[in-house]
């Protein structure tokens, strides 16, 4: 089945960019997101991408897909405080409800 | 609208008690699925369903029974509970071939 790759951790400084990075197995992939949940919180869309585009921005997000890596990044623009959470990159396959999740990579921002 | 709803927030149970997770959303989503999310794991999804009376197994469905009697609830019902069962369990739902699921905001269940 799907495996997708998460590192669990990362640090940055309020006003920093964070990009959190994530690999997935399944080149058929159609659909690619990500997910924010906040401390005691279910999980909330943030953004996801097609498998036809190469790139997605949404005020301060940019993900950005390479298909032939099988790599999706999430980058998030002057990191604020509240972007403190944990990152889901998930993936669907084998039909819209086949969705497989990564670990999750939590952010740390450092005021 | 409430969204998807979730009750208990908390649960402890012994060694082979059973208990039922409450799910329930009014949002008219035909698709609902319970996840449970462990440290390191991400979410694996347990059960899901496209729509009243239709259900189909996840990831990891052993020791989890569901039903779907209407489109608002989706219960998650435990028959014997093992430790390996303490987790976080989330339910979502969607509209069929929409690519957002809307989440619960989740039941922490301890078995001890």
């Amino acid at each position: 089945g799907e495996d997708v790759e998460q590192s669990l951790f990362l640090s940055v400084r309020e006003g920093d960019s964070s990009v959190i990075n994530c690999t997935y197995t399944d080149s058929s992939s159609t659909y690619l997101y990500w997910y924010k949940q906040e401390p005691g919180a279910g999980l909330q869309l943030l953004t996801y991408i097609f498998s036809n585009m190469d790139m997605k921005q949404d005020q301060r997000l940019t993900v950005l897909l390479n298909k032939k890596d099988k790599h999706l990044s999430l980058r998030i623009a002057d990191t604020q405080t509240g972007d403190s959470a944990i990152y889901f990159c998930a993936v669907n396959s084998g039909g819209y409800q086949k969705v497989t999740f990564g670990t999750g990579t939590k952010l740390q921002v450092i005021p | 609208n409430a969204g998807v709803t979730q009750t208990p927030k908390f649960q402890v149970l012994k060694t082979g008690q059973s208990m039922t997770l409450q799910c329930a959303q009014d949002m008219n989503h035909e698709y609902m699925s319970w996840y449970r999310q462990d440290p390191g794991m991400g979410l694996r999804l347990i059960h899901y369903s496209v729509g009243a009376g239709i259900t189909d197994q996840g990831e990891v469905p052993n020791g989890y029974n569901v039903s779907r009697s209407t489109t608002e609830d989706f219960p998650l019902r435990l028959l014997s509970a093992a430790p390996s069962q303490t987790s976080v369990y989330f339910c979502a739902s969607s509209s069929l071939g929409a690519y957002e699921q809307y989440f619960g905001p989740g039941t922490r269940l301890t078995v001890t």
